[in-house]
């Protein structure tokens, strides 16, 4: 069956430090994966999209890797803030739908 | 900026009754979804439309259906309330069917089936 799974439910690290999240996937063949933010009580907010032949993709303090091998991306939040406190979800492109992972909740201690 | 609504935030309704949950985006997207988020489940989608009057099931379509009369509005109907529908229902759009852009998400809809 389809899997989708982020590597934690839950990541505390300290401000300044780099936040590194994980999304495996099974049985899936995306041509594109997505990142988004949540924020309690609010719908998810897109933050980037990497597509199958792209390894990494920047935007400001953030990092995606995409790993079609591995069935693997890794999502980075460098010289972290409180303000990055989230939750952080993956999503498969499948067949223009998108497929979410449950996420990982990331606090940020200043 | 690409805004989606809907219609409530929090929504208390009893067993049996039918709940209708309305969403309206400002962008002329094609594409609407309806997904529940549950706590250790993440999004779930319900059903997708990608035009007027066109609608597909999602994971999850038992006990939902959908309304797409017009392009920016996408309603969710629970026909028969249940307390395993108690959830929080988000709706999203994404333009064009033949590429993969983001999807635009609304506030959410907290409901309680009591």
């Amino acid at each position: 069956s389809q899997k989708i799974e982020q590597n934690s439910e839950a990541l505390n690290i300290q401000e300044g430090k780099t936040a590194t999240l994980t999304c495996n996937y099974t049985n899936y063949s995306p041509a594109y994966l997505q990142w988004y933010r949540q924020d309690p009580g609010r719908g998810p907010v897109f933050l980037l999209l990497i597509r199958e032949n792209e390894k990494e993709k920047r935007k400001e303090r953030l990092k995606v890797t995409f790993d079609t091998t591995l069935k693997q991306s890794l999502f980075h939040i460098t010289a972290s803030q409180p303000a990055d406190s989230a939750t952080y979800l993956c999503a498969l492109d499948n067949d223009y739908k998108l497929s979410f992972g449950a996420g990982t909740t990331v606090t940020v201690r200043a | 900026d690409v805004k989606v609504t809907q219609s409530s935030r929090y929504l208390v309704k009893r067993t049996g009754e039918k709940v209708f949950l309305e969403c309206v985006q400002d962008m002329d997207h094609e594409n609407m979804f309806w997904y529940r988020q549950d706590p250790g489940l993440g999004l779930r989608l319900i059903y997708f439309s990608y035009d007027v009057k066109m609608k597909e099931k999602g994971d999850i379509p038992e006990g939902y259906s959908v309304s797409r009369e017009k392009k920016e509005r996408f309603s969710l109907i629970l026909e028969s309330a249940s307390t395993n529908q108690t959830s929080m229902y988000l709706c999203a759009s994404r333009p064009d069917r033949g590429q993969s852009y983001e999807q635009y998400f609304g506030p959410g809809t907290r409901l309680t089936v009591t």
